[in-house]
């Protein structure tokens, strides 16, 4: 089946240490993109990229970093720079034919916490 | 700029009562697309319906249904009947060809109880 795996769903990290988040998709989307969810806020959009090798920062960029070297991964890497780690990450993809007008598919998500 | 709100921030009913999310949308675009997904405890975001800006008719699907009016900038969620399997957190999103992103609403999280 057809879909986005994000790994892994539980991760802690000890402060001022990075660590990164995993984001496969077998969908054969060209976009991918990465938001953070706290409670009460939504989802804010971090980084996203629209082909391979290239990535735009989102509203929330600092304190992460992302990679795009192959179609199909994304993987976000949260840095010691980020102040307040501890969220809920969700990993979504769409086609860039249709720049996305027909909405993401999303991952189910891994929940950072900062110990 | 692009902005959705939903104001409500929680809701809570009985099984079997009718309940209405809320989303109202801001955009200077004249072709856009709107969204409902719902977060359910698992985490992963669900995608209920898209509706494109030149589509104002209702929709309904089974126990959903979803009201576009223009004049108002916004976009209600109805679910009738509510069950406990509705408990959710429920996003409102906005996107359209000028941007290259998915505008969420804060979501309401909706807790239905038995």
């Amino acid at each position: 089946d057809g879909g986005i795996t994000q790994s892994p769903k539980y991760l802690f990290r000890k402060e001022g240490q990075n660590v990164t988040l995993s984001c496969e998709q077998n969908l054969n989307h060209d976009a991918m993109y990465w938001y953070r969810q706290d409670p009460g806020q939504g989802l804010r959009l971090i980084y996203y990229s629209q082909i391979v090798n290239d990535f735009q920062k989102g509203d929330i960029a600092e304190g992460y970093s992302v990679s795009r070297e192959k179609k199909e991964s994304f993987p976000l890497t949260v840095t010691s720079a980020q102040k307040n780690p501890t969220a809920f990450y969700l990993c979504a993809s769409s086609s860039n034919r249709d720049r996305g007008i027909y909405g993401y598919t999303f991952g189910s998500g891994t929940r950072l916490t900062v110990v | 700029a692009q902005k959705v709100t939903q104001a409500q921030t929680e809701i809570s009913v009985v099984e079997k009562e009718d309940v209405t999310l809320d989303c109202v949308y801001e955009t200077r675009d004249t072709t856009y697309y709107l969204f409902w997904y719902k977060q359910p405890p698992s985490g992963e975001l669900v995608f209920l319906i898209r509706r494109n800006s030149f589509d104002e008719q209702n929709e309904i699907s089974g126990r959903y249904s979803w009201n576009f009016q223009k004049s108002t900038s916004s976009f209600n969620f109805t679910i009738t009947a509510s069950q406990v399997v509705d408990s959710a957190v429920y996003f409102c999103a906005l996107t359209s060809h000028n941007t290259d992103k998915l505008i969420f609403g804060t979501g309401t999280r909706l807790q239905v109880f038995p």
